[in-house]
Protein backbone atom coordinates (compact mmCIF):
# COMPACT_ATOMS: atom_id res chain seq x y z
CA UNK A 1 0.00 0.00 0.00
CA UNK A 2 2.69 2.49 -0.78
CA UNK A 3 1.06 4.59 -3.30
CA UNK A 4 3.09 7.95 -3.30
CA UNK A 5 6.85 8.08 -1.90
CA UNK A 6 8.44 11.06 -1.99
CA UNK A 7 11.68 11.67 -0.05
CA UNK A 8 12.98 13.81 1.79
CA UNK A 9 10.51 14.46 3.83
CA UNK A 10 12.28 17.57 5.89
CA UNK A 11 15.84 19.41 4.70
CA UNK A 12 17.17 22.45 5.15
CA UNK A 13 19.36 24.21 2.18
CA UNK A 14 21.77 27.13 2.43
CA UNK A 15 21.29 29.78 -0.35
CA UNK A 16 23.10 28.13 -3.68
CA UNK A 17 23.19 24.72 -2.54
CA UNK A 18 21.52 22.14 -4.82
CA UNK A 19 18.99 19.15 -4.15
CA UNK A 20 16.87 16.95 -5.38
CA UNK A 21 13.29 15.68 -4.59
CA UNK A 22 12.35 11.76 -5.49
CA UNK A 23 9.23 10.55 -5.76
CA UNK A 24 7.95 7.31 -6.85
CA UNK A 25 4.31 5.62 -7.00
CA UNK A 26 3.51 2.12 -7.27
CA UNK A 27 0.12 2.38 -9.03
CA UNK A 28 1.34 2.17 -12.83
CA UNK A 29 -0.25 5.97 -13.36
CA UNK A 30 0.39 7.43 -16.23
CA UNK A 31 0.39 11.37 -14.70
CA UNK A 32 2.50 12.95 -12.14
CA UNK A 33 2.75 16.26 -10.64
CA UNK A 34 4.99 18.80 -8.23
CA UNK A 35 3.21 20.96 -6.36
CA UNK A 36 4.58 23.57 -3.44
CA UNK A 37 1.98 24.62 -0.36
CA UNK A 38 2.95 28.35 0.64
CA UNK A 39 0.53 30.06 3.53
CA UNK A 40 -2.27 31.66 2.00
CA UNK A 41 -1.88 30.36 -1.38
CA UNK A 42 -3.48 27.41 -2.84
CA UNK A 43 -1.00 24.66 -4.09
CA UNK A 44 0.68 25.69 -7.13
CA UNK A 45 1.73 23.16 -9.77
CA UNK A 46 5.36 23.52 -10.58
CA UNK A 47 5.85 21.05 -13.41
CA UNK A 48 4.36 18.25 -14.76
CA UNK A 49 4.47 14.91 -16.60
CA UNK A 50 1.32 13.68 -18.15
CA UNK A 51 3.05 10.83 -19.71
CA UNK A 52 6.43 8.57 -19.56
CA UNK A 53 9.00 10.71 -21.56
CA UNK A 54 6.84 14.21 -21.60
CA UNK A 55 7.25 16.69 -19.27
CA UNK A 56 5.92 20.23 -19.09
CA UNK A 57 5.69 23.82 -17.28
CA UNK A 58 3.02 24.58 -14.33
CA UNK A 59 2.45 27.92 -13.18
CA UNK A 60 5.61 28.29 -11.17
CA UNK A 61 8.61 26.32 -12.80
CA UNK A 62 11.60 29.10 -12.31
CA UNK A 63 14.64 27.45 -10.58
CA UNK A 64 13.57 24.16 -10.90
CA UNK A 65 13.80 21.00 -13.28
CA UNK A 66 11.99 18.16 -13.88
CA UNK A 67 13.15 14.24 -14.87
CA UNK A 68 10.49 11.68 -15.20
CA UNK A 69 13.00 9.15 -15.61
CA UNK A 70 10.44 5.94 -15.99
CA UNK A 71 6.72 5.41 -15.46
CA UNK A 72 7.11 5.08 -11.31
CA UNK A 73 9.75 7.90 -10.81
CA UNK A 74 9.38 12.02 -11.28
CA UNK A 75 12.37 14.03 -9.35
CA UNK A 76 12.38 17.81 -9.01
CA UNK A 77 15.82 19.41 -8.74
CA UNK A 78 16.54 22.96 -7.21
CA UNK A 79 19.77 23.81 -9.10
CA UNK A 80 20.51 26.81 -6.95
CA UNK A 81 18.48 26.93 -3.70
CA UNK A 82 17.01 30.57 -3.23
CA UNK A 83 15.30 31.77 0.34
CA UNK A 84 11.64 32.10 -1.91
CA UNK A 85 11.43 28.33 -2.60
CA UNK A 86 11.48 27.56 0.90
CA UNK A 87 7.58 25.68 1.07
CA UNK A 88 6.49 22.47 1.17
CA UNK A 89 6.33 20.38 -1.72
CA UNK A 90 4.20 17.59 -2.87
CA UNK A 91 4.35 15.15 -5.67
CA UNK A 92 1.41 13.75 -7.00
CA UNK A 93 0.12 11.42 -9.17
CA UNK A 94 -3.05 10.16 -11.47
CA UNK A 95 -4.21 7.32 -13.58
CA UNK A 96 -5.24 9.73 -16.54
CA UNK A 97 -5.88 12.95 -17.30
CA UNK A 98 -9.22 14.53 -15.18
CA UNK A 99 -8.74 11.21 -12.52
CA UNK A 100 -8.33 11.92 -9.16
CA UNK A 101 -4.52 12.81 -7.49
CA UNK A 102 -2.81 10.66 -5.02
CA UNK A 103 -0.69 12.53 -2.98
CA UNK A 104 2.97 12.15 -1.00
CA UNK A 105 3.77 13.00 2.33
CA UNK A 106 4.91 16.37 1.26
CA UNK A 107 9.06 17.85 1.72
CA UNK A 108 9.34 20.55 4.09
CA UNK A 109 11.95 22.62 2.76
CA UNK A 110 13.57 25.74 4.01
CA UNK A 111 16.37 28.01 2.45
CA UNK A 112 18.36 30.02 4.79
CA UNK B 1 -3.51 31.79 -14.19
CA UNK B 2 -7.21 30.98 -13.60
CA UNK B 3 -8.85 31.82 -10.55
CA UNK B 4 -10.29 29.13 -8.68
CA UNK B 5 -12.36 31.00 -5.17
CA UNK B 6 -13.20 29.18 -2.46
CA UNK B 7 -15.33 30.53 0.46
CA UNK B 8 -15.50 31.24 3.34
CA UNK B 9 -11.66 31.29 4.41
CA UNK B 10 -12.90 29.04 7.31
CA UNK B 11 -15.37 28.73 9.17
CA UNK B 12 -16.31 27.39 13.10
CA UNK B 13 -18.90 25.20 13.47
CA UNK B 14 -20.46 23.18 16.44
CA UNK B 15 -20.54 19.08 16.70
CA UNK B 16 -23.96 18.01 14.89
CA UNK B 17 -24.33 21.05 12.53
CA UNK B 18 -24.33 21.13 9.00
CA UNK B 19 -22.31 23.30 7.05
CA UNK B 20 -21.40 23.74 2.99
CA UNK B 21 -18.80 25.68 1.50
CA UNK B 22 -18.81 26.86 -2.29
CA UNK B 23 -16.27 26.80 -4.81
CA UNK B 24 -16.23 29.22 -8.16
CA UNK B 25 -14.50 28.29 -11.23
CA UNK B 26 -14.33 30.12 -14.51
CA UNK B 27 -16.95 28.40 -16.55
CA UNK B 28 -15.58 28.23 -19.91
CA UNK B 29 -13.50 25.08 -21.06
CA UNK B 30 -14.40 23.46 -17.80
CA UNK B 31 -13.02 19.45 -17.76
CA UNK B 32 -13.46 18.68 -14.26
CA UNK B 33 -13.75 19.81 -10.43
CA UNK B 34 -12.33 18.06 -7.87
CA UNK B 35 -12.89 18.36 -4.00
CA UNK B 36 -10.24 17.04 -1.44
CA UNK B 37 -9.89 16.94 2.33
CA UNK B 38 -6.45 18.06 3.87
CA UNK B 39 -5.80 17.04 7.52
CA UNK B 40 -3.19 18.48 9.25
CA UNK B 41 -0.16 16.89 8.93
CA UNK B 42 -1.31 14.79 6.58
CA UNK B 43 -1.64 14.51 2.31
CA UNK B 44 -4.66 15.83 0.68
CA UNK B 45 -7.17 13.07 -0.04
CA UNK B 46 -10.09 12.99 -2.80
CA UNK B 47 -13.56 13.15 -2.03
CA UNK B 48 -14.98 13.65 -5.49
CA UNK B 49 -14.31 14.07 -8.94
CA UNK B 50 -16.74 15.73 -11.07
CA UNK B 51 -17.06 16.12 -14.90
CA UNK B 52 -21.23 16.91 -16.01
CA UNK B 53 -23.34 20.00 -15.04
CA UNK B 54 -25.78 18.71 -12.67
CA UNK B 55 -23.55 16.29 -11.35
CA UNK B 56 -24.31 15.21 -7.55
CA UNK B 57 -21.67 12.96 -5.62
CA UNK B 58 -22.40 11.39 -2.03
CA UNK B 59 -19.78 10.07 0.47
CA UNK B 60 -21.48 9.13 3.67
CA UNK B 61 -22.27 12.54 5.39
CA UNK B 62 -20.61 14.34 2.32
CA UNK B 63 -22.11 15.72 -0.74
CA UNK B 64 -20.87 17.59 -3.49
CA UNK B 65 -22.68 19.29 -6.80
CA UNK B 66 -21.82 21.02 -9.44
CA UNK B 67 -23.09 23.77 -12.12
CA UNK B 68 -20.45 24.21 -14.46
CA UNK B 69 -22.61 26.68 -16.92
CA UNK B 70 -22.64 29.66 -13.59
CA UNK B 71 -19.33 28.14 -12.65
CA UNK B 72 -19.60 27.04 -8.75
CA UNK B 73 -19.75 23.74 -6.84
CA UNK B 74 -20.62 23.34 -3.11
CA UNK B 75 -19.74 20.94 -0.82
CA UNK B 76 -21.86 19.92 2.19
CA UNK B 77 -21.17 18.52 5.44
CA UNK B 78 -24.11 16.94 6.92
CA UNK B 79 -24.39 16.40 11.12
CA UNK B 80 -20.45 17.66 11.41
CA UNK B 81 -18.25 15.36 13.42
CA UNK B 82 -14.72 16.65 15.16
CA UNK B 83 -12.92 14.18 12.48
CA UNK B 84 -14.63 16.13 9.56
CA UNK B 85 -12.14 19.15 10.89
CA UNK B 86 -9.95 19.40 8.19
CA UNK B 87 -9.35 21.80 5.22
CA UNK B 88 -11.16 21.15 1.73
CA UNK B 89 -9.77 22.11 -1.48
CA UNK B 90 -11.38 21.88 -4.57
CA UNK B 91 -9.69 22.26 -7.78
CA UNK B 92 -10.00 22.65 -11.52
CA UNK B 93 -9.40 20.98 -14.48
CA UNK B 94 -9.98 22.67 -18.04
CA UNK B 95 -8.73 21.89 -21.51
CA UNK B 96 -7.11 18.85 -21.78
CA UNK B 97 -7.11 18.45 -17.81
CA UNK B 98 -3.61 17.21 -17.53
CA UNK B 99 -2.83 19.70 -14.50
CA UNK B 100 -5.34 21.01 -11.70
CA UNK B 101 -5.43 24.69 -10.42
CA UNK B 102 -6.30 24.76 -6.66
CA UNK B 103 -8.27 26.91 -4.77
CA UNK B 104 -6.68 28.28 -1.07
CA UNK B 105 -9.16 25.84 0.63
CA UNK B 106 -11.67 26.63 3.22
CA UNK B 107 -10.43 25.47 6.68
CA UNK B 108 -13.35 23.62 9.19
CA UNK B 109 -13.20 23.59 12.96
CA UNK B 110 -15.82 21.40 14.46
CA UNK B 111 -15.85 21.58 17.91
CA UNK B 112 -17.75 19.25 21.05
Amino acid sequence: NAGVTQTPKFQVLKTGQSMTLQCAQDMNHNSMYWYRQDPGMGLRLIYYSASEGTTDKGEVPNGYNVSRLNKREFSLRLESAAPSQTSVYFCASSGHRGEKLFFGSGTQLSVL
Amino acid sequence: ILNVEQSPQSLHVQEGDSTNFTCSFPSSNFYALHWYRWETAKSPEALFVMTLNGDEKKKGRISATLNTKEGYSYLYIKGSQPEDSATYLCALGTGTASKLTFGTGTRLQVTL
